[in-house]
């Protein structure tokens, strides 16, 4: 699985975009982007995935370059409870096992 | 109605211990894992599960054994319990081309 870059720590204010940049520069024509967070003493979450074509949901927006060497999700507008370790993947969409290989993310702090 | 449900959520128990951490998924998935999060927070996957084929990840000591009784549960057991196992351990599960859901943790400490 391709590697990931994401910058340590970010504050974000509440109500504004939090803006999570990655790096996936080696990444392979078959590997999805993935993002995940874990919220303080809790699981990870599934947040979005894509492949080349930006995406959006009720959770967040990700936005993918047309080379599709980095990548950024956007959580519109933040608030405390968005507060958490964001975890950028990248791996094939295949059938079987789904194993994810965590880097260290990067911690977004949202404050009031 | 919770998707991944781990039992017990804390365990404490003395090094040498045999221990159990047993895993539940009402999703219908048909992959089951386990993740070990140390004490520096690294997330790293031990097991994986899928239609009776267990994919081990080659750091994982044999001291630590997956069984799944079924396609809903993925247990996983412990023997001789060493201090560098502590950590939490997530179960987790998915089906293919779907996203993975993880359970709640459970706080393994070992004295």
């Amino acid at each position: 699985d391709a590697k990931t870059t994401q910058p340590t720590s970010m504050d974000c204010a509440e109500g504004r975009a939090a803006n999570l940049p990655c790096n996936h520069s080696t990444i392979s024509g078959n590997e999805y982007v993935y993002w995940y967070r874990q919220i303080h003493s809790q699981g990870p979450q599934y947040i979005i995935h894509g492949l080349k074509n930006n995406e959006t949901n009720e959770m967040a927006s990700l936005i993918i370059t047309e080379d599709r060497k980095s990548s950024t999700l956007i959580l519109p507008h933040a608030t405390l409870r968005d507060t958490a370790v964001y975890y950028c993947i990248v791996r094939p969409l295949q059938t079987g096992a789904n194993n994810l290989f965590f880097g260290t993310g990067t911690r977004l702090t949202v404050i009031p | 109605d919770t998707a991944v449900s781990q039992t017990p959520k804390y365990l404490v128990t003395q090094m040498g211990n045999d221990k159990s951490i047993k895993c539940e998924q009402n999703l219908g998935h048909d992959t089951m894992y386990w993740y070990k999060q140390d004490s520096k927070k690294f997330l790293k996957i031990m097991f994986s599960y899928n239609n009776k084929e267990l994919i081990i990840n080659e750091t994982v000591p044999n001291r630590f054994s997956p069984k799944s009784p079924d396609k809903a549960h993925l247990n996983l057991h412990i023997n001789s319990l060493e201090l560098g196992d502590s950590a939490v351990y997530f179960c987790a599960s998915s089906q293919a081309g779907t996203s993975t859901y993880f359970g709640p943790g459970t706080r393994l400490t070992v004295t």
